[in-house]
């Protein structure tokens, strides 16, 4: 079964520069979530899409944006980067039948240096 | 306030026993949803197991069972016949409100290690 697709799987950057994660959902999720996941930490959600539209906004810097394009990719764009980026950024989708589960993909590692 | 609450930090358990991971939850909505979600060292996040808050039994998916207490607010995971493969980062979520969009919250996890 096809699963959520993120890229890429790492990338490093440095300092004050801009990163653009990708997310493909799972064919017919009409949701997608965008969570932060620190080092020795639990995924924090950061901002989710319900059909291209922002549903829900979490714990995202200002430095951070995303949105959701018709074909219902998401893309996180992340400018003025921090040491204290650096983390696994997951990408989550789900369908609306309330007993669906958010599916993950694999996450994208981001080092900051 | 904290929403879930895994107290272990870590577990041990042997090769083919039965273990179980706690999780309580906060929440004043009659509605939610509670997940478990496995991840190994490589570091995805795999879904287990759904308990919703209204349904009447306990969610089981193969060796996965969930200990759904409503009462005590408690979702406990119980694996059993552990394999060395269950050694991983487990994560209690909840989600608030029976709307699949609404985001997940996460404990601090458990980290299991199976001996053999």
């Amino acid at each position: 079964a096809a699963g959520v697709i993120q890229s890429p799987r790492h990338l490093i950057k440095e300092k004050r520069e801009t990163a653009t994660l990708k997310c493909y959902p799972i064919p017919r999720h009409d949701t997608v979530y965008w969570y932060q996941q620190g080092p020795g930490q639990d995924p924090q959600f950061l901002i989710s899409f319900y059909e291209k539209m922002q549903s829900d906004k979490g714990s995202i810097p200002d430095r951070f944006s995303a949105q959701q394009f018709s074909d219902y990719h998401s893309e996180l764009n992340m400018s003025s980067l921090e040491l204290g980026d650096s983390a696994l950024y997951f990408c989550a989708s789900s369908s609306t039948d309330s007993n669906q589960p958010q599916h993950f993909g694999d996450g994208t590692r981001l080092s900051i240096l | 306030a904290q929403k879930i609450t895994q107290t272990q930090p870590g577990m041990f358990v042997q090769e083919k026993e039965a273990v179980t991971l706690d999780c309580t939850y906060d929440t004043s909505d009659p509605s939610y949803g509670l997940f478990w979600y496995k991840q190994p060292s490589s570091g995805e996040m795999i879904f287990l197991i759904y308990q919703g808050s209204y349904d009447q039994q306990n969610a089981t998916e193969g060796r996965y069972s969930l200990n759904f207490q409503k009462a005590r607010k408690s979702a406990n995971l119980v694996i059993s016949a552990s394999q060395l493969g269950d050694s991983a980062m487990y994560f209690c979520a909840m989600r608030e409100g029976m709307d699949s969009s609404y985001k997940l919250i996460f404990g601090s996890g458990t980290r299991l290690l199976v001996r053999p």
